[in-house]
């Protein structure tokens, strides 16, 4: 069974700062999507970024990366240059590639809490 | 693109009714689409996947009869709340897949009395 991990309940960081939230999964599949999501207080889910099992670049959408590390099983979300509206929960999640009726399920973490400080 | 919508964005009632929650691709065409539920502060849970023209898969845990999914067309999958009680209260998302990917709706916040 996949699962993900995000240890981090909250995180503060100073506006123009980056910032790093933790994201460690465990699967048994070879080929596997990565997702981070920002959900604000409205509630709508924002797709961020996006990394494959097999890229071996890592993933990058202006200010955020994804500094991924497939030996240690990580896919920690960077924002660089952080603003008061980055200010939301994030979710990394993990899709299942395999076939049937299942394909394209998303596993979410537990979410991080993100305060941006003027 | 890819919007997916949900109707209604919100919706209280008593305790015991029915409620129905509408997920509708807007401009494209999904064969699955996925409820699911989401306490304050916590994560999304899967509740289903819901395949055009065929029953529901439920995740373990989640009661069928409670929580009734229809699929019946490419843009509209339904998910009726049966006989709510307040621990439904919850906040509802779906999502509609396209080549792989999943594209969510803007969820319905539910509140049973």
């Amino acid at each position: 069974a996949q699962k993900i991990t995000q240890t981090q309940p909250g995180m503060f960081v100073q506006e123009k700062e980056a910032v790093t939230l933790d994201c460690t999964y465990d699967t048994s599949d070879q080929s596997y999507g990565l997702f981070w999501y920002k959900q604000p207080s409205s509630g709508e889910m924002i797709f961020l970024i996006y990394q494959g099992s097999y890229d071996e670049q890592n993933a990058t959408e202006g200010r955020y990366s994804l500094n991924f590390q497939k030996a240690r099983k990580s896919a920690n979300l960077v924002i660089s240059a952080s603003q008061l509206g980055d200010s939301a929960m994030y979710f990394c999640a993990m899709r299942e590639n395999a076939g049937g009726t299942s394909y394209g399920k998303l596993t979410f973490g537990q979410g991080t809490i993100l305060t941006v400080h003027p | 693109g890819a919007v997916v919508s949900q109707h209604p964005s919100w919706v209280i009632c008593k305790s015991g009714t029915s409620v129905k929650i509408e997920c509708r691709s807007l401009d494209f065409q999904a064969t699955t689409m996925f409820w699911y539920r989401q306490f304050p502060k916590q994560s999304l849970m899967l509740m289903a996947t819901s395949n055009e023209g065929s029953k529901a898969t439920y995740e373990q845990g989640v009661e069928k009869d409670k929580f009734l999914i229809n699929h019946a067309s490419l843009t509209l999958s339904t998910l009726t709340v049966t006989s709510a009680h307040p621990e439904d209260s919850s906040f509802y998302i779906c999502s509609a897949r396209k080549t792989g990917e999943q594209f969510f709706g803007p969820g319905t916040r539910l509140t049973v009395l």
